[in-house]
């Protein structure tokens, strides 16, 4: 079974461009989530979609940060304009359903640094 | 607000020790807890979930531990080796978030000297 795919795998630009990653999870998957990992910290929540609905963008910081999964499979993850804060590692991951106890599948992970 | 801290940010124990990670959470009664494990450069891969009416689980050399009353929970790697040389994330369900919604530790970065 394909895990969870991210691409790039890195990305450097500069402050006030825009980046976009892309995922595709595992098949099958309805749920799919973005997270921030920062060096030296545990994964953040950004935004998390049902299907091709959000179900959690509390913590997404709207002003900069936009997502989108519009046929309910691949997600986009948008920054625009970054700045320096935004340097981390963005991970996407998708669970069969969305439910307490879902396992949630990890992808490799997108690494950013905004210079 | 809710909090999850990992206390060691580092561990280092010799081939064959067993190994005690330590996760304590507070203002917050989880419903279960999770444990990952995150290598450098790939992302978190699930380990173990531990109900909150569950005392301990096990899964091979790994055995967790989960005390409501303490707001504690532990993770053992026993006859540890070298390949479990990694960060190690405990994870709960964020309070008011949906189903899913999980808040994670910083890690503890687990090194295994031969």
């Amino acid at each position: 079974e394909a895990g969870v795919a991210q691409s790039p795998r890195y990305k450097i630009i500069e402050k006030r461009q825009s980046v976009a990653f892309w995922c595709n999870p595992i098949s099958g998957h309805a749920t799919l989530y973005w997270y921030q990992q920062i060096l030296g910290q545990g994964p953040k929540l950004l935004i998390q979609f049902q299907n091709n609905g959000v179900v959690d963008d509390s913590q997404l910081p709207k002003d900069r940060f936009s997502a989108e999964r519009l046929k309910g499979v691949d997600s986009t993850l948008k920054i625009q304009p970054a700045k320096l804060e935004d340097s981390a590692v963005y991970l996407c991951a998708s669970s069969l359903d969305v439910g307490t106890e879902e396992t949630q599948y990890f992808g490799p992970g997108t690494r950013l640094l905004v210079l | 607000s809710q909090k999850i801290e990992q206390n060691s940010e580092a561990l280092n124990i010799q081939e064959g020790k067993t190994a005690t990670l330590t996760c304590n959470y507070t203002n917050y009664s989880p419903a279960y807890l999770q444990w990952y494990r995150q290598d450098p450069g790939r992302g978190p891969v699930f380990l173990l979930l531990i109900r909150e009416n569950e005392k301990e689980k096990r899964k091979e050399r790994l055995k967790v531990t989960f005390d409501t009353t303490l707001k504690q929970s532990l993770f053992h790697i026993t006859a540890s080796q070298p390949a479990d040389s990694a960060t190690y994330l405990c994870a709960l369900v964020r309070y008011g978030g949906s189903q899913g919604n999980l808040i994670f530790g910083k890690g503890t970065k687990l090194s295994v000297k031969p």
